[in-house]
């Protein structure tokens, strides 16, 4: 099974950047999401990666390092909009259902 | 709105009462996931369908809980005989298994229940 890690909550400075870890132990990988969830809100899709290596997009990016079980989120020039909980997770086994941390609650203050 | 929908949003119920909740996932979409989520906690998978068929249940999934999909299309997730720590936020997903690759999930505004 999966057991994934990150930390409970974080603060940050509107304009600054963040970054979240998540690391994760598996009995099989196929791959590692992260979500972002307002409170009262459904998640929503983030990033993907599969490959070790970053993966940018706009002012989010996502590493992933697969010996060490290890990734991270990256928050450039925070917006308050940006507080929320983010939520890494990846499959069970196989490409079936996901295994979600806790989630990391930031704050972005001004 | 071509998104996954979930009815009701909320829903306010007696304990020892049944409840039901639908989710219509985004069109064309094979896979069809149910979670639950209590405060300060991620998602804890319960089900899952491919198509009509439901694949696998998670160990959370007592047998006062049950799912189905049965053209393939919407699902429902009844609770039966509901108790207070049934209340939570049930969130439905929806996937598009392209046979390989990644199977991205979207998720639905959740139902959240509330067992008095």
């Amino acid at each position: 099974g999966q057991n994934i890690d990150q930390p409970t909550e974080m603060t940050a400075t509107e304009g600054a950047i963040v970054q979240i870890n998540c690391t994760y132990q598996t009995s099989g990988f196929n791959g590692l999401f992260w979500y972002q969830q307002h409170a009262g809100e459904a998640p929503t899709f983030l990033s993907y990666n599969v490959l070790d290596g970053l993966e940018e997009k706009g002012r989010f990016s996502s590493f992933l390092s697969r010996s060490k079980g290890y990734s991270y989120l990256l928050l450039k020039e925070l917006q308050m909009k940006d507080s929320a909980s983010y939520l890494c997770a990846a499959p069970n086994s196989g490409n079936t259902p996901l295994v979600f941390g806790k989630g990391t609650r930031l704050s972005v203050i001004a | 709105d071509t998104g996954v929908s979930q009815n009701p949003r909320h829903k306010i119920t007696k304990r020892g009462q049944n409840v039901t909740f639908r989710c219509d996932p985004i069109s064309e979409h094979n896979r069809l996931y149910w979670y639950r989520q209590t405060l300060g906690q991620g998602p804890e998978f319960l089900t899952y369908f491919q198509n009509e068929a439901q694949l696998e249940k998670s160990r959370l999934l007592s047998d006062r809980f049950s799912a189905e999909r049965p053209k393939g299309s919407f699902s429902t997730l009844e609770i039966q005989r509901t108790e207070q720590g049934d209340s939570a936020m049930y969130l439905c997903a929806s996937s598009l298994i392209p046979g390989l690759g990644t199977d991205t999930q979207y998720f639905g505004p959740g139902t959240r229940l509330t067992v008095l």
